[in-house]
Order: C-alpha cells, then sequence, then structure tokens
C-alpha cells in the first residue's frame, strides 16, 4: 500500500511571496489533515477535511492560508504571502475516518519550507 | 485546557531501559498517543492507550497511564541505536478526533 505522498519535499522562498504544497493521501482514506511542524515544537493542526468538506480549520491562519480537497483526493495548501514565521515543516496525514475513536493517520514525509 | 508536555532530550546506553514522559491537561481525553519521528520522516504511531486502562504492553513498548496525575509514560525495554528519534505524546479529545501532540523527547543512544 502507498503511503501519503508530498511534494515538494523542499522549498525556499522570500518573504511575501507565495508557496503552495501538494498531497496525496492514501487511497480510499476519507479524511486528510494539514499540520504545521515548527521547529522544536510538535505538528498543529491547520485544518482537516472529510472527504471535500471543511471540519476544522480554527488554527488556519485565513487571512494567508488557504487549502482545497479536490474531489475528496488530493489536496493543496498555499501561503499568500509568507512571513518569516511561516518557516516549518508541512505534514501532510490521512485516516481512513476521522471520526471520534482510534483512527490512525497516518503521515507523510512532510515539505520543509524556509522562508528568508 | 490544551496542553501535553514532555521533556526535550533523554539520553540512555544502548541495552538499558528508556523512559519517555508526558503529562497531558485534559481529563476528557479519550486515547493516548505515542508517535515516533526519525530524522527527515513524518510521523509513525507506536501505540496507544485507552483512557479506561492503566497499562499496555506491545513487544518491547510498554504504556503506563496515571489518570488521576494525568501523566503517561513510554518504557522501551533493550534500547537500541534504530530508536534514536523523537517521540511525541499526544491525546485525542472524547468529542473529536483532533490531537493535540507534545513538543517531543529526542532519544538518544549512547554506545
Amino acid at each position: 500500500e502507498a503511503g501519503v505522498a508530498q511534494s515538494p519535499r523542499y522549498k525556499i522562498i522570500e518573504k511575501r511571496q507565495s508557496v503552495a504544497f501538494w498531497c496525496n493521501p492514501i487511497s480510499g482514506h476519507a479524511t486528510l489533515y494539514w499540520y504545521q511542524q515548527i521547529l522544536g515544537q510538535g505538528p498543529k493542526l491547520l485544518i482537516q477535511f472529510q472527504n471535500n468538506g471543511v471540519v476544522d480549520d480554527s488554527q488556519l491562519p485565513k487571512d494567508r492560508f488557504s487549502a482545497e480537497r479536490l474531489k475528496g483526493v488530493d489536496s493543496t495548501l498555499k501561503i499568500q504571502p509568507a512571513k518569516l514565521e511561516d518557516s516549518a515543516v508541512y505534514l501532510c496525514a490521512s485516516s481512513l475516518e476521522g471520526t471520534g475513536g482510534r483512527d490512525e493517520q497516518y503521515f507523510g514525509p512532510g515539505t520543509r519550507l524556509t522562508v528568508t | 485546557g490544551e496542553d501535553v508536555e514532555q521533556s526535550l532530550f533523554l539520553s540512555v546506553r544502548e541495552g538499558d531501559s528508556s523512559v519517555i514522559n508526558c503529562t497531558y491537561t485534559d481529563s476528557s481525553s479519550t486515547y493516548l498517543y505515542w508517535y515516533k519521528q526519525e530524522p527527515g520522516a513524518g510521523l509513525q504511531l507506536l501505540t496507544y492507550i485507552f483512557s479506561n486502562m492503566d497499562m499496555k504492553q506491545d513487544q518491547r513498548l510498554t504504556v503506563l497511564l496515571n489518570k488521576k496525575d494525568k501523566h503517561l509514560s513510554l518504557r522501551i525495554a533493550d534500547t537500541q541505536t534504530g530508536d534514536s528519534a523523537i517521540y511525541f505524546c499526544a491525546e485525542k479529545y472524547s468529542s473529536a478526533s483532533k490531537i493535540i501532540f507534545g513538543s517531543g523527547t529526542r532519544l538518544s543512544i549512547r554506545p
């Protein structure tokens, strides 16, 4: 079974530029998550999709971050414009259902973003 | 409140046991998790425990839960060099699937 795929693996941009990350979840997984992991910290949930609907985006800075999940499969996360404090690893994860209960999340390798 | 706390570093000798500790604040948490993150990789679920359990053992891993003190620990028996990684404690609320992660404990193994 293929895992969660993410691209690019690394990205360096200047502040005020735009950037987009792509995620392909495990086939058949209904729920997709985007996390931000700042160096030295644990992952923080940015947004959770159930199929192509948003379940939780309470921690997404909506003035600069946006995300979509087309047809309930792949997802993109965009930052426009980027700030220095956006430097982090952006992790995508997917799970079969995402409902309460032991629903294991499978993580991709992440995209390391550096904003200069 | 939402807070999961862990010590930042742990160093153990190869072959010894490692014990990684975590405290959490939400008494309504249903599931508590331990994730492992190796360099350049995403997180991998190691083990989990239901809040109505005190202990769970899975091969070299033993999880202990003290609900009264809101304390969770992960014991790795016979620690090997391949166990070098960052270990994250995480909790999941009863009413939602949002997982809250701690800051991680970096485990290093010395010969």
